[in-house]
């Protein structure tokens, strides 16, 4: 079984819709959670980042983290066309620790 | 401020030729990692360094893959033999110790025939 599983789409979405990606993990030992963003053709960009359980709102975006179903999510309100590229969730169990990725969620985001 | 360099951005070459990607972190970062990403298998560590030490080698494949920083400001992925299984694009990262942003370089894409 893979550490963190993530639905890799492709999502397509009307602009302005209220987009959803979510990942699953199998261990209850992480404790750091995060949204990387990947526009075609360039590197991860850091989008959000959670420690523990909760919801952490910037923005548009809002990650929360829900330890005991082991599942975290990423919602995108008001969806842009801007918005459309991979999302990768990561993972890790300490500070400084390896990071482990999902494999990635491909949204589009129709104008 | 320039972020994570990468070189090349492209690479083509024939199955068991030797390849050398090479990253310039960003100044100040004391740590460094290169992973691998495939449609297959995502994005996958394959090596960090912290303070040009490498500190985890578990996800580098094989022997045919190997990994240098002989300082600060420059590291190395060499693949010797190359082989078509090897066709990935090849990110390097870097970040300061215990903080957990990680900044992404834009890759170098290789494709091996």
């Amino acid at each position: 079984q893979k550490e963190v599983e993530q639905d890799p789409g492709p999502l397509s979405v009307p602009e302005g819709a209220i987009v959803s990606l979510n990942c699953t993990y199998s261990n209850s030992a992480f404790q750091y959670f995060m949204w990387y963003r990947q526009y075609s053709r360039k590197g991860p960009e850091l989008l959000m980042y959670t420690y523990s359980s909760g919801n952490k709102e910037d923005g548009r975006f809002t990650a929360q983290v829900d330890k005991s179903s082991k599942y975290i999510s990423l919602f995108i309100r008001d969806s842009q066309p801007s918005d459309s590229a991979t999302y990768l969730c990561a993972i890790r169990k300490n500070q400084g620790g390896k990071l482990i990725f999902g494999q990635g969620t491909e949204l589009s985001v129709k104008p | 401020d320039a972020g994570v360099i990468q070189s090349p951005r492209h690479e083509v070459t024939e199955m068991g030729q030797e390849v050398t990607l090479r990253c310039k972190p960003i100044s100040g970062h004391n740590s460094l990692f290169w992973y691998r990403q495939t449609m297959m298998r995502g994005l996958e560590l394959l090596i960090y360094f912290n303070n040009n030490v490498p500190i985890d080698d578990s996800g580098m494949p094989e022997d045919r893959f190997s990994a240098k920083m002989p300082n600060a400001s420059f590291s190395t992925l060499k693949i010797q033999p190359s082989e078509p299984r090897d066709s990935a694009v090849y990110f390097c990262a870097s970040s300061l110790a215990g903080v957990d942003t990680q900044y992404f370089g834009p890759g170098t894409r290789l494709t091996v025939l």
